[in-house]
């Protein structure tokens, strides 16, 4: 099955700074990536994704890159603010999403 | 509704028992789809639904768990004869084509098994 791995498990940013989440999977066949935040008490909420024929997406402050033949990806949070601390989630798919073992932002005003 | 709901947002069962989690998902959604969420990790994939269909349902740990569609809206994911490690937060997404488009989550149902 997928093995599904995010880098570092914890980061910690003044506010201000910028953060960087990087993801890498196993199947070659994952055609999916997207991004989830979740806080505290709620359900993983979609803030990014991007599909396998596109290498950047950016909206706002948020970006994915994507490095098919080297099998990862990653989130860039520039300009952060408090309300982006959260645990964050890749969960890049074919035919169901797998997710990873989340990375814990907290953002320090 | 405005989102996923799922009820009850907390059930606290005696090892043994059985129960019932529901999910109302977003309307017009066409997949449906659980997953398992354990403290401090991420969550584990249960069940796909298209529709009524069950496409995927590979990752059900045992054949305590079962889930239904039966109408293509609401889902309902029931355990049977719980244990210890059941305990986890159970979640619902639907999302409005298939499992590559937008998923939206629901809040989840935090199960504790005593």
């Amino acid at each position: 099955g997928e093995n599904v791995e995010q880098h570092p498990s914890t980061l910690s940013v003044q506010e201000g700074d910028s953060a960087v989440i990087k993801c890498t999977y196993s199947d070659s066949a994952s055609n999916y990536f997207p991004w989830y935040k979740q806080e505290l008490g709620k359900g993983p909420q979609l803030i990014i994704d991007i599909r396998s024929n596109v290498g950047e997406k950016k909206d706002q402050r948020i970006a994915v890159t994507l490095n098919k033949t080297a099998k990862h990806f990653s989130l860039h949070i520039t300009e952060t603010q408090p309300e982006d601390s959260a645990v964050y989630f890749c969960a890049p798919g074919f035919q169901k999403l797998v997710f990873g073992t989340g990375t814990r932002l907290l953002v320090s005003p | 509704g405005a989102g996923v709901s799922q009820s009850p947002r907390y059930k606290v069962a005696k090892r043994g028992q059985d129960v019932a989690l529901r999910c109302d998902p977003i309307s017009g959604h066409v997949s449906l789809f659980w997953y398992q969420q354990a403290l401090g990790q991420g969550p584990e994939f249960l069940t796909y639904f298209q529709n009524e269909a069950q496409l995927d349902k590979s990752g059900l740990p045992s054949d305590r768990f079962f889930a239904e569609r039966p109408e293509g809206s609401v889902s309902t994911l029931k355990i049977q004869r719980t244990q210890q490690e059941d305990s986890a937060v159970y979640l619902c997404a639907s999302s409005s084509q298939g499992w590559h488009t937008e998923a939206f989550f629901g809040q989840g149902t935090r199960l504790t098994v005593v």
